[in-house]
């Protein structure tokens, strides 16, 4: 069936380095994507989305890229932090569904310093 | 502006009972989502309402029901309580124009013993 998938359950990076979280998704009727962060005991809290019309997007720190003919989607996060550590959960969406989220199963990324 | 509310944080109840959990979205967010998030596991859509309507549901049965009042805050309830329903059960509202928008409550605990 349809399903959104993580490359990698855990990730360590150290304190001050770019951090990749990769996720591959594979239904192609998928036009909205989103990384979600989730520290213990709270919900997720948006870090970024992108639309199937773009390939890049680039926030605070953050940058999401979309390749579309791979179904692949990455969260890059610059300079590291401490805070940064957490849970991050690629989601997809499509306008049949009413934008109902489908998650993959998270990554877990842990900053050392 | 106060995010998405959930009620009670935590919540035990016997195997065969009723649960029921309550949220309150964003000030003019239409379309409320749950979503239950099993211990390790990541987020599994549930229920999607929009403007006191169900308008798609997730792979689960139908003893998972909700309703949208019409101040557009929702209950979720879930009958004859099975242990495995033990999960962090999350609510997210959108303003129900753009597939953006997706803000998380910070759940419901529910413990079935």
């Amino acid at each position: 069936g349809e399903s959104v998938g993580l490359h990698l359950p855990t990730l360590s990076v150290q304190e001050g380095d770019n951090s990749i979280i990769n996720c591959a998704y594979s239904n192609s009727a998928s036009d909205y994507f989103i990384w979600y962060k989730q520290e213990s005991g709270k919900g997720p809290q948006f870090i970024i989305d992108i639309r199937s019309n773009m390939d890049k997007r680039q926030g605070q720190r953050v940058t999401v890229l979309l390749n579309k003919t791979v179904k692949h989607l990455s969260l890059q996060i610059a300079a590291t932090q401490p805070g940064d550590s957490a849970v991050y959960f690629c989601a997809e969406s499509y306008s049949n569904s009413g934008y109902a989220l489908n998650f993959g199963k998270g990554t877990s990324l842990l900053v050392t310093p | 502006e106060a995010g998405v509310t959930q009620s009670p944080t935590h919540l035990i109840k016997t195997r065969g009972q009723q649960a029921t959990l309550r949220c309150s979205p964003i000030s003019g967010h239409t379309s409320v989502y749950w979503y239950q998030q099993a211990l390790g596991l990541g987020l599994q859509f549930l229920l999607w309402y929009d403007e006191g309507e169900e308008r798609n549901r997730g792979n689960f049965p139908p003893r998972f029901s909700g309703r949208q009042f019409p101040n557009y805050s929702s209950e979720l309830n879930v009958n004859a309580l099975e242990l495995e329903d033990s999960a962090l059960y999350l609510c997210a509202s959108r303003p129900g124009v753009t597939p953006g928008g997706y803000t998380f409550g910070s759940g419901t605990r529910l413990t079935v013993v």
